[in-house]
């Protein structure tokens, strides 16, 4: 199956920076999602990508479907302190094979 | 609007002990998905039902692992006997009936912990 790679693993960053992490795959997905989850929480869809090339924003949040269909990144930008937590990338192949990534787990220091 | 429902939160148990996680998906969500979270991973599909019909349960380790949506409602995921590696947050998701990924809901998770 296909091979989801995230990264980076975690990140500490300071309150008011940019984020950049970002997914890569061994092979082809026709959707790109991009999660977020809080500690005993279920992941919450933040951004879903459905076309090569396209580029979505929600608030401070940012992603864009990479031109190969082989990965994705998200952007956010002025980070705050409620920002932390794990953020899942996750690709679909047909609507019935979705994998997630690893996870970026962020930390914001105030 | 309800969320879907899990329960337990937490459940420890002895290896080759049985569990039982019990989901209530959100009212009229035909589509029901278990999903198994091991630590530092993202979630892992283990079935997906339509009503109450399975769609997929190719990821299911069926030897131990069973589920069923009787009425094709609320689902109910067992693990029989379970073991070391099954140390894992289990996550139930809903979704209406031809909805895709993207429009499906995640309940809190149940945490297992096999000692």
């Amino acid at each position: 199956g296909q091979q989801l790679n995230q990264s980076p693993q975690s990140m500490f960053i300071q309150e008011g920076e940019d984020v950049s992490m970002n997914c890569t795959s061994s092979s082809i997905f026709n959707t790109w999602l991009w999660y977020k989850q809080d500690p005993g929480e279920g992941p919450v869809l933040l951004i879903a990508l459905y076309k090569a090339g396209e580029l979505t924003s929600n608030g401070r949040l940012t992603a864009q479907f990479g031109i190969t269909r082989k990965d994705s990144f998200l952007n956010i930008s002025a980070s705050i302190p409620s920002d932390v937590g794990i953020y899942f990338c996750a690709g679909l192949e047909n609507n019935n094979d979705m994998r997630f990534g690893a996870g970026t787990r962020l930390t914001v220091k105030p | 609007e309800a969320g879907v429902a899990q329960s337990p939160r937490y459940k420890i148990i002895e290896k080759r002990q049985s569990v039982a996680f019990w989901c209530n998906p959100i009212s009229g969500h035909a589509t029901l998905y278990w999903y198994q979270q091991i630590l530092g991973q993202g979630p892992k599909l283990l079935i997906q039902f339509q009503n109450n019909g399975v769609v997929d349960d190719s990821q299911l380790p069926k030897d131990r692992f069973s589920a069923e949506r009787l009425k094709g409602v609320d689902s109910t995921l067992k693990i029989q006997p379970a073991k070391l590696e099954d140390s894992a947050v289990y996550l139930c998701a809903s979704s209406l009936e031809g909805a895709s990924f993207t429009e499906a809901f995640f309940g809190q998770g149940t945490r297992l912990t096999v000692v």
